[in-house]
């Protein structure tokens, strides 16, 4: 089994829907950071988790809110969906420990917002 | 803040020619530095990192990169690229220890000709 999982895979939605993508993991992890992917952007931060009681904003955080509910889940909700939020959205774990630690990727969720 | 440059939006290879992916940063401080592949409809995977020390480090699929502080590069290098080298790569500069957020590069998209 994959060690970070993101659900749905796809989705398809209308402007204006209340959207939910979660993630979760079994690696064990502390921090937990969500990114959207745009052609030709590159991946930016949209939210991050240190921990359980520790949320904090990312670089595109306008739009988006969170929710760590554990340890192992970390979702990302789009209040009112709207076409421009359409793009590929990535969850990433790290652990806490000695030194830089990188950070694991799981496969990603396509939005589609129409 | 911190930033990263991938100049070449599409590198054009043939098969069994050696490959350059050019990647130049901007930190202040000492870099953590990663370089990741994203095969397509795949998550990002981490081919190598830099954190300190030798500034020619050796990753997965026989990547390798070089640090150049003179220079503010982070080049990836391979010999002899293979057909599954398609893909794209992302390299990404990360904020101190303690506070690992990424900041990634927009990306350069191999592809293999035979």
């Amino acid at each position: 089994d994959a060690d970070v999982t993101q659900t749905p895979r796809n989705r398809i939605t209308k402007t204006g829907k209340r959207i939910m993508l979660e993630c979760s993991q079994t690696k064990g992890h502390d921090r937990m950071y969500w990114y959207r992917q745009d052609p030709g952007l590159g991946l930016r931060l949209i939210y991050y988790s240190f921990d359980v009681k520790d949320i904090n904003k990312g670089e595109i955080s306008d739009g988006y809110s969170v929710s760590r509910q554990a340890q192992a889940k970390f979702s990302l909700s789009l209040e009112s969906a709207i076409p421009n939020q359409t793009a590929l959205y990535f969850c990433a774990t790290s652990v806490v420990g000695w030194g830089y630690n990188e950070q694991f990727f799981g496969p990603g969720t396509r939005l589609t917002v129409l | 803040a911190q930033s990263v440059t991938q100049p070449d939006i599409h590198i054009t290879v043939s098969e069994g020619a050696s490959l350059e992916l050019r990647c130049n940063y901007s930190y202040g401080a000492t870099p953590y530095l990663f370089w990741y592949v994203q095969s397509p409809g795949q998550g990002l995977q981490l081919l190598l990192k830099y954190f300190s020390g030798d500034t020619l480090v050796q990753g997965i699929k026989g990547f390798e990169a070089e640090f150049k502080r003179s220079q503010s590069s982070f080049n990836l290098r391979k010999p002899s690229v293979h057909w599954s080298d398609a893909a794209e790569y992302f390299c990404a500069v990360g904020e101190e220890v303690g506070n690992e957020k990424l900041t990634f590069g927009t990306g350069t998209r191999l592809t293999i000709i035979p």
